[in-house]
């Protein structure tokens, strides 16, 4: 157990739609980073929250959003769903103070667009 | 940039055989290197990691992996597989300090057969 949970566990959304994923944090952890796993493949870089700020983003377009809140919960949300959309999202908190820290990865949510 | 080559999309071992999982690496800053493992229908498990210092390093369930700077691998080996070690096995990399994106290999399936 790394004390990350998400929510929903699954979901199935249509094309165009609106999606927010949740993500709850292990206590104190002041970064969270969202990953796209696609089947077969491993997961790729979306964004990082660093004390409620964004503080990177991959190759991801904007219609890719996120928050952080104080509670040590986060949100992912992603707009104009496409079918490519298709994934496991995972979210991953750690406590940044200095140098490298160790990511602990909730058990995701599976999206299915259709 | 940094990229993680993972050598073999399967690879199977009879139970109580080595199991040896290859990763390549490529970091222009000193990488900091893990292995995670995913059993179905979960998320990420740290299995080890490589910051600094010592460059065999010791994870869990007898999993271990050395750094090898001029090779730039990272391969992760046990000396005898047991069933529960069936699962998707993912190499990853980031640079240090506190943006630290983690940048992962395309995972490596290990089956174990009695």
């Amino acid at each position: 157990e790394t004390g990350v949970t998400q929510s929903p566990t699954h979901l199935i959304k249509t094309r165009g739609q609106q999606v927010t994923l949740r993500c709850s944090s292990q206590s104190g952890h002041n970064t969270v980073s969202w990953y796209q796993q696609a089947l077969g493949q491993g997961p790729q870089f979306i964004f990082q929250y660093y004390r409620e700020e964004e503080n990177g983003r991959g190759n991801f377009p904007p219609r890719f959003s996120g928050l952080q809140f104080p509670n040590y919960s986060s949100e992912l949300n992603v707009n104009a769903l496409e079918l490519d959309d298709s994934a496991l999202y995972l979210c991953a908190s750690s406590l940044v103070s200095s140098g490298q820290e160790t990511q602990y990865f909730g058990p995701g949510t599976r999206l299915l667009v259709l | 940039a940094q990229s993680v080559t993972q050598l073999g999309s399967h690879v199977s071992v009879s139970e109580g055989a080595l199991v040896l999982l290859r990763c390549n690496y490529s970091s222009s800053v000193p990488p900091y290197l893990f292995w995670y493992v995913q059993y179905p229908n979960q998320g990420l498990q740290l299995l080890l990691k490589y910051t600094t210092g010592a460059t065999l390093v010791k994870g869990i369930n007898g999993f271990e992996a050395e750094f090898k700077k001029s090779e730039t691998s990272f391969h992760l080996t046990k000396p005898s597989a047991h069933m529960s070690d069936a699962a998707e096995y993912f190499c990853a990399v980031s640079g240090s300090g506190g943006y630290n994106k983690l940048i992962f290999g395309a995972g490596t399936r290990l089956a174990v057969h009695p």
